[in-house]
């Protein structure tokens, strides 16, 4: 079985700062992929950031940057220089060998970026 | 616009109608996706297609529901029937057949509301 856990479900952050966002997550897949999105009030579900469970380097787009921790099952998503249309809810994801072409996502987290 | 379409973008309707949603996929994308998004959660798949077989369905898929891609174009999801619990985004999505890190292009979605 797949399980995303996403513990924060709301985050605030100041301007300018970076953030961290959690994710763990459980399979037993023995090869996957990390992913997170970034769901704005209007709905849609935008793709930020891959992670391949065998990538040696931890993925970076911009400025977003992904926290890989293969042992510990963790998968953080830091977003630097934080702006404020960075406010909505973020969603990790993962998709494995066993899954299908199907994602399993976490909660969600809440980000408020404070002026 | 060559994004992931879906109409309509907003219904109410009465406990016991029947809906149907629409999803526009990007041109060149052979597969497809429904997921379904509840307040407070992250969102759960439903189906996939690929051109016009619907390849994997989710138990969450009860039989009045329904999901159609005729052409391996355009897809429809009907709900018959509807009650209270259906009330949610209904989220569409599409990607190219191949590694999974291609990740998906998703749509605004469908916010349905039972009443």
């Amino acid at each position: 079985a797949q399980k995303i856990t996403q513990t924060q479900p709301g985050m605030f952050v100041q301007e300018k700062e970076a953030v961290t966002l959690d994710c763990t997550y459980d399979t037993s897949d023995p090869s996957y992929g990390l992913f997170w999105y970034k769901q704005p009030s209007s709905g849609e579900m935008i793709f930020l950031i891959y992670q391949g469970s065998y990538d040696q380097q931890n993925a970076t787009e911009g400025r977003y940057s992904l926290n890989f921790q293969k042992a510990r099952k963790s998968a953080n998503l830091v977003i630097s220089a934080s702006q404020l249309g960075d406010s909505a809810m973020y969603f990790c994801a993962m998709r494995g060998t066993n899954t299908g072409n199907q994602f399993y996502f976490g909660t969600g987290t809440s980000l408020t970026v404070i002026p | 616009d060559t994004g992931v379409s879906q109409d309509p973008r907003h219904k109410i309707t009465k406990r016991g109608q029947n809906v149907t949603f629409r999803c526009d996929p990007i041109s060149e994308h052979n597969r497809l996706y429904w997921y379904r998004q509840t307040l407070g959660q992250g969102p759960e798949f439903l189906t996939y297609f690929q051109n016009e077989a619907q390849l994997e369905k989710s138990r969450l898929l009860s039989d009045r529901f329904s999901a159609e891609r005729p052409k391996g174009s355009f897809s429809t999801l009907e709900i018959q029937r509807t009650e209270q619990g259906d009330s949610a985004m209904y989220l569409c999505a599409s990607s190219l057949e191949g590694p999974w890190n291609y990740g998906y292009t998703f749509g605004s979605g469908t916010r349905l509301t039972v009443v």
